[in-house]
């Protein structure tokens, strides 16, 4: 089974600010069975980003994804008001999926 | 446009069964290739994928809850099921059915999903 790694745990950031997400995976991921989700409160999670950096139906291109192996960024570029909430990434391989433990995005 | 609607019982006794339903509108839920998959999240916490379940049937389980698991299709109600034996305390959760997507060159990922159901174990 593949451990997902989120950090930091909380990122407390203003409107404006970059933010930046980190995951790291306890062995190598397929980039293209990558992808990242946001939460909000009272709110099933919403697909961000798949394969590693391709944005999903409605995100905006401020959000971009990188990485490979074991090593993946969700970048936020000019957080807004509506991007604050959790952040999940999550991997696939041999049949099974597994999910970081998400990293909050507050409002400092 | 793919919809999901999860359906249930609320509360259930400790050591009893967890019974729930996915609806499925949009789609044939036995439409080839397709995968289709419950995961859940305790209050306050993260997600946990539960099982997933390909079209022709085979179905994938997280280890940890292998034992007290099945998930399964009904073709007829175009819905699939989670069933979770000897239930406690611990899996009181938002359970979601989900959407897992496989396409080229990417895949592995879940879109859409229901909205969730809480479901609490309690006496």
């Amino acid at each position: 089974e593949i451990v997902l790694t989120q950090s930091p745990g909380t990122l407390s950031l203003s409107p404006g600010e970059r933010a930046t997400l980190s995951c790291r995976a306890s062995q190598h991921v397929s980039s293209s069975f990558f992808a990242w989700y946001q939460q909000k409160p009272g709110q099933a999670p919403r697909l961000v980003i798949y394969g590693t950096s391709t944005r999903a139906t409605g995100i905006p291109d401020r959000f971009s994804g990188s990485g490979s192996g074991t090593d993946f960024t969700l970048t936020i570029s000019g957080l807004q008001p509506e991007d604050f909430g959790v952040y999940y990434c999550q991997q696939y391989g041999s049949s099974s999926w597994s999910f970081g433990q998400g990293t909050t995005v507050e409002i400092k | 446009q793919l919809k999901l609607q999860e359906s249930g019982p609320g509360l259930v006794r400790p050591s009893e069964t967890l019974s729930l339903t996915c609806g499925v509108s949009g789609a044939s839920i036995s439409s080839r290739d397709n995968y289709w998959g419950w995961i859940r999240q305790p209050p306050w916490k993260g997600l946990e994928w539960i099982g997933s379940i390909y079209y022709s049937g085979s179905t994938y389980y997280n280890s940890s809850l292998k034992s007290r698991v099945t998930i399964s299709i009904d073709t007829s109600k175009n819905q699939f099921s989670l069933t979770l034996t000897s239930v406690t305390a611990a899996d009181t959760a938002v359970y979601y059915c989900v959407k897992p997507i496989f396409g080229v060159p990417s895949g592995g990922y879940f879109d859409p999903w229901g909205q969730g159901t809480l479901v609490i174990v309690s006496p």
